[in-house]
């Protein structure tokens, strides 16, 4: 399985940006890339997904190198509602794939 | 409805005792998952349902005994745990291919 590699904790300011990196150079070309990540408490949710275009979406940006060997996620304005752990995940396109988390980045957030 | 529900949300039982986690979704999503979660960890992969036939398994001791009674449900069986089990279990749910996972807020489990 490929994995990931992710900072283990990152700290922003809030109403800044956050750039939270993932590293994957294992991955294989029917792998998406997605992003979840969990609140206290709570189980992970969705926050994004792309193959090789960045993608927008309310939440979130990605950004994903050309060679797909990296990917960042972009938080635009961060406020404290955006503390959590984040997860970078590959997923293989075809079939119930596992999904595995790695151990994701515990991101921060001063006020 | 976008929502994967579990119940119960708290569990405590003894290491005879015999209990079921209980997970439903109404997405129409024909892949189901078990994750366990110990504290300040990730999210461990157990079980994988595609269309309502158990697809991976994740070398998951016997003692845990899944079940997808149709494509909706998907439950846990527990029997003779050990402390060790106590952690989180998630449920979460996904169309076969591609897709989101949406999860369930979990079932904490305390074994005695």
């Amino acid at each position: 399985d490929a994995k990931t590699t992710q900072p283990n904790s990152m700290e922003s300011n809030e109403e800044e940006p956050v750039h939270l990196p993932c590293n994957h150079s294992t991955i294989s070309g029917t792998d998406y890339i997605h992003w979840y990540r969990q609140l206290p408490s709570q189980g992970p949710e969705y926050v994004i997904h792309g193959l090789t275009s960045n993608v927008n979406n309310r939440m979130a940006s990605l950004a994903i190198a050309e060679d797909r060997k990296s990917s960042t996620l972009i938080l635009h304005r961060a406020t404290l509602r955006d503390a959590a752990v984040y997860y970078c995940i590959l997923r293989e396109y075809s079939s119930a794939s596992k999904i595995i988390f790695g151990s994701g980045t515990r991101l921060s957030i001063r006020p | 409805d976008t929502e994967v529900t579990q119940t119960p949300k708290h569990l405590v039982m003894g290491m005879t005792n015999k209990k079921s986690l209980k997970c439903e979704q109404h997405m129409g999503h024909r892949a189901m998952y078990w994750y366990k979660q110990k504290a300040k960890k990730p999210p461990e992969l157990m079980f994988v349902y595609s269309y309502e036939k158990l697809s991976i398994n994740e070398s998951v001791p016997s003692r845990f005994s899944p079940e997808c009674p149709n494509s909706s449900l998907l439950n846990l069986h527990l029997h003779a745990l050990q402390p060790e089990d106590s952690a989180l279990y998630l449920c979460a749910s996904s169309q076969v291919e591609r897709g989101e996972l949406f999860f369930g807020e979990g079932s904490r489990l305390t074994v005695l």
